[in-house]
């Protein structure tokens, strides 16, 4: 299995501040024939199921705010909130697909400080 | 716009079987895998398995031996069903829209959308 491991597990940030989580894969999910990263990212807001961000690790999902971004490639990867907004808060977990069994990270919780 | 609508008991004892059935609604079901995923309560997620349109399932080696997928094409939905389940088994139970490309029969799938979940609790 490919483990996803988020860090930090909770972070809390001023409005308007930036926040960053990132994640790491046990390893590489960096396909060599397409030179793509096979990562997801994913917000989750209580009662909600998951909604997509970001896929092949950078690849802003439609509707998605621009000062979200997603960075990385091979087994490090980060996920930026440029200037956090109150809607932002919620659980953000990443996700690979380079194998079949696929896995997600462990999630990150975001608050407003 | 594609959109999943999920139902089923949420409310078993140890030993039965969970049903869970999710409904495709906006879209075209072929040409995509149909995922099961789940969350135990304040946890992470775990994808239980997936089936496309035909038939072929794939799933997570830790369930394997309890669960079985299935897809009803005339009605445009695909079904989860867990047995012998226990307490471990208590969490929220997304049905899932797989995207991405396929190589050499192998799909690799983020997942969007997501349907409304399921809480399944499995209590004596």
């Amino acid at each position: 299995d490919i483990v996803m491991t988020q860090s930090p597990d909770s972070l809390a940030v001023s409005l308007g501040e930036r926040a960053t989580i990132n994640c790491k894969s046990s390893q590489s999910v960096l396909y060599s024939s397409d030179s793509k990263n096979y990562l997801a990212w994913y917000q989750q807001k209580p009662g909600q199921p998951p909604k997509l961000l970001f896929y092949w690790a950078s690849t802003r999902e439609s509707g998605v705010p621009d000062r979200f971004s997603g960075s990385g490639s091979g087994t490090d990867f980060t996920l930026t909130i440029s200037s956090l907004q109150a809607e932002d808060v919620a659980v953000y977990y990443c996700q690979q697909y380079y194998s079949t069994l696929r896995t997600f990270g462990q999630g990150t919780k975001v608050e407003i400080k | 716009q594609v959109q999943l609508q999920q139902w089923g008991a949420g409310l078993l004892k140890p030993s039965e079987t969970l049903s869970l059935t999710c409904a495709v609604y906006g879209g075209s079901f072929s040409g995509y895998y149909w995922s099961w995923i789940r969350q135990p309560p304040g946890k992470g997620l775990e994808w239980i398995g997936e089936i496309n349109h035909s038939g072929n399932t794939n799933y997570n080696p830790s369930l394997k031996s309890r669960v079985t997928i299935s897809v009803d094409t005339s009605k445009i939905h695909f079904s989860l069903k867990l047995n012998s389940v226990t307490a471990a088994d208590t969490a929220v139970y997304y049905c899932a829209r797989g995207l991405g490309p396929a190589y050499s029969s192998t799909w690799y799938n983020w997942f969007d959308p997501w349907g409304q979940g399921t809480l399944v609790t499995v209590s004596s």
